[in-house]
């Protein structure tokens, strides 16, 4: 079957730098993305990472290893807004095109 | 800006009754999934098509959900008979060739109520 853990939830400080972890195992892989999900919205694209190595975009970067089956999203200077759930998910996890999404972390920025 | 157009945005329906959910990729997407999100479940792979073909719906209850693209502007998930278990959100989200600068992009989603 198809694994992707992340954390449940996470609280950070306004300000602050947080780091989400998502690890996977997989039968297939074509990239790794990661969504933003605000309550009662729809997930936003963030990020895509398909070789080893960190990709930047402002405040959010995300990292991939692959032969670790590892990746992180890098949040820096925390804003309130960036409470949400963020979702990790993986391309071609069982084969052709699929994306199959982990649980999400609940990420709370307080003052 | 590109958009997914997701309706009804809001259903609510007695059980036993059919629901028909419709999609509108973005112009020029050729893959198209279908998710139901619940709070225990998370986001739930139904469905998936490729230049309208499904590729796979192993994640679909067979004797009650079927999806269909009947052609490249329209993609339908359909319930029937719907019961309450069936109460979720429901997405939509399609890519392109350019999935890696901009991913897969979401609807907005149907709420549906099963009473």
């Amino acid at each position: 079957g198809q694994n992707i853990d992340q954390p449940t939830e996470m609280t950070a400080t306004e300000g602050a730098i947080v780091q989400i972890n998502c690890t996977y195992q997989t039968s297939g892989f074509n990239g790794l993305f990661w969504y933003q999900q605000h309550a009662g919205e729809a997930p936003t694209f963030l990020s895509y990472n398909v070789l080893d190595g960190l990709e930047e975009k402002g405040r959010f970067s995300s990292f991939l290893s692959r032969s670790k089956g590892y990746s992180y999203l890098l949040l820096k200077e925390l804003q309130m807004k960036d409470s949400a759930s963020y979702l990790c998910a993986v391309g071609g996890a069982g084969g052709g095109n699929k994306l199959t999404f982990g649980t999400g972390t609940q990420l709370k920025v307080e003052l | 800006d590109a958009r997914v157009t997701q309706t009804p945005r809001h259903k609510v329906t007695e059980m036993g009754q059919e629901v028909t959910m419709r999609c509108q990729p973005i112009l020029g997407h050729n893959t198209v999934f279908w998710y139901r999100q619940t709070m225990m479940q998370g986001l739930e792979l139904l469905a998936y098509f490729r230049n309208r073909a499904p590729l796979d719906d192993s994640g679909m209850p067979k004797d009650r959900f079927s999806a269909e693209m009947p052609d490249a502007t329209l993609a339908t998930l359909k319930i029937q008979p719907s019961e309450p278990r069936d109460s979720a959100v429901y997405f939509c989200a399609s890519g392109g060739p350019d999935r890696a600068n901009y991913g897969y992009t979401f609807g907005s989603g149907t709420r549906l109520t099963v009473v």
